[in-house]
């Protein structure tokens, strides 16, 4: 079993849809959550870092924190097409290296 | 622009040649990682560097790969004898090592071997 899974998608939404991507773990010594946006043939990106259970908002962005049942959530409200991208999750546990999720691919539709 | 940065962004070449990719970090930043990205996955984690010591080395890291940070500033990868499985994307990331060590990545160098 991989430490942290991720649905890769694709997901395909219509410009203005709230958006839902979702990780899970399975070690708990994991600390901190980060959310990555990776466009096409570029590098990872960071959106927003969370370390409690709990919500953190940042414009139309909201991770989402819950310990208790290994899970994180990025929400997006309103999303635009230039929201098209590949979101990877990453998870440290207060060691050198973070590890990622696979990616999901989102794809917001004019 | 102050963000990290690799060159060259894209290398192709053919099986058995050597390939060296070079990645200087945000100026302040102690730490260095470099990760490796192939299709639908994401960044596997190489080895890192705090200053110029190479303090971790993933078993993904064949003999045939070797990463050094002379003076602790820019850092180099070289692949040697290539093979198709090498092809993927190698990005480095930098952090400074205090609290959350946020990575920053920089755009990655895409490998293309023939």
């Amino acid at each position: 079993q991989k430490e942290v899974e991720q649905d890769p998608g694709p997901l395909s939404v219509p410009e203005g849809a709230i958006v839902s991507l979702n990780c899970t773990y399975s070690n708990s010594a994991f600390q901190y959550f980060m959310w990555y946006r990776q466009y096409s043939r570029k590098g990872p990106e960071l959106l927003m870092y969370t370390y409690s259970s709990g919500n953190k908002e940042d414009g139309r962005f909201t991770a989402q924190v819950d310990k208790s049942s290994k899970y994180i959530s990025l929400f997006i409200r309103d999303s635009q097409p230039s929201d098209s991208a590949t979101y990877l999750c990453a998870m440290w546990k207060g060691t050198y290296k973070y590890i990622f999720g696979t990616g999901t691919r989102l794809k917001v539709l004019a | 622009d102050t963000g990290v940065s690799q060159d060259p962004r894209h290398k192709i070449t053919k099986r058995g040649q050597n390939v060296t990719f070079r990645c200087d970090p945000i100026s302040e930043h102690n730490r260095l990682y470099w990760y490796r990205q192939t299709l639908g996955q994401g960044p596997e984690f190489l080895t890192y560097f705090q200053n110029e010591a190479q303090l971790e080395k993933s078993r993904l890291l064949s003999d045939r790969f070797s990463a050094e940070r002379p003076k602790g500033s820019f850092s180099t990868l070289e692949i040697q004898r290539t093979e198709q499985g090498d092809s993927a994307m190698y990005l480095c990331a930098s952090s400074l090592a205090l609290g959350l060590e946020t990575q920053y990545f920089g755009p990655g160098t895409r490998l293309l071997v023939l």
